[in-house]
């Protein structure tokens, strides 16, 4: 098993430049989730899907979409790219939490830098 | 709101001695608390979790926490440091908003641990 997969690893855009990060599980994972990591900050969530075909906001989604039209797959969005978005960014995955066993450790993925001039 | 504090931003401790990183929580009720390690360039892994029951848990790589209600704390130890321990690590407690319905973290800002020979 391959786990949670990111592509691309690295990107530079420039401001106002699109792009598409793609996020791959092969876990079955229901749940899926974007992070954004800065330094000092830790990972703020950015978007999550509890499904496909559903998605929600997380703390920071200004600027970014996602989709989830394949189980497997959670694709985030950027559509004009800013300087502020410059980050490194970690695709997670879970199953939904168990009744008596509580919350689910989440897989990530590797990460991608997006480095936004 | 639930939050996570990490106190410490860097932490150096010579090879071969113990370690100790600091997490505290903000949450009324018995929490669901997680660490986490990153490695350089890499995607973050789950050392250990505490649901409830025993409060001190062992984890991977030779780790343990112990759960102290009293404090809200998490503390991460581990008795003799490898120099492969140097990484970032990540504190997190899962948000209870929703019931945990949704299996969301909120991560703490890491503490990066360096390792002296």
């Amino acid at each position: 098993n391959a786990g949670v997969t990111q592509t691309p690893k690295f990107r530079v855009l420039k401001t106002g430049q699109s792009m598409t990060l793609l996020c791959a599980q092969d876990m079955n994972h229901e749940y899926m989730y974007w992070y954004r990591q800065d330094p000092g900050m830790g990972l703020r969530l950015i978007h999550y899907s509890v499904g496909e075909g559903t998605t929600a906001k997380g703390e920071v989604p200004d600027g970014y979409n996602v989709s989830r039209l394949k189980k497997q797959n959670f694709l985030l969005g950027l559509e004009s790219a800013a300087p502020s978005q410059t980050s490194v960014y970690f695709c997670a995955s879970t199953t939904p939490p168990r009744l008596a066993g509580g919350l689910n450790e989440q897989f990530f993925g590797p990460g991608t830098r997006l480095t936004v001039l | 709101a639930q939050s996570v504090t990490q106190p410490d931003i860097h932490i150096t401790v010579s090879e071969g001695a113990s370690l100790e990183l600091r997490c505290n929580y903000s949450y009324g009720a018995t929490p669901y608390l997680f660490w986490y390690v990153q490695s350089p360039g890499q995607g973050l892994q789950l050392l250990l979790k505490y649901f409830s029951g025993d409060t001190l848990v062992q984890g991977i790589k030779g780790f343990e926490a112990e759960f102290k209600r009293s404090q809200s704390s998490f503390n991460l130890r581990k008795p003799s440091v490898h120099w492969s321990d140097a990484a970032e690590y990540f504190c997190a407690v899962g948000a209870m908003g929703d019931g945990g319905a949704t299996n969301k973290l909120i991560f703490g800002t890491g503490t990066l641990l360096a390792v002296q020979p």
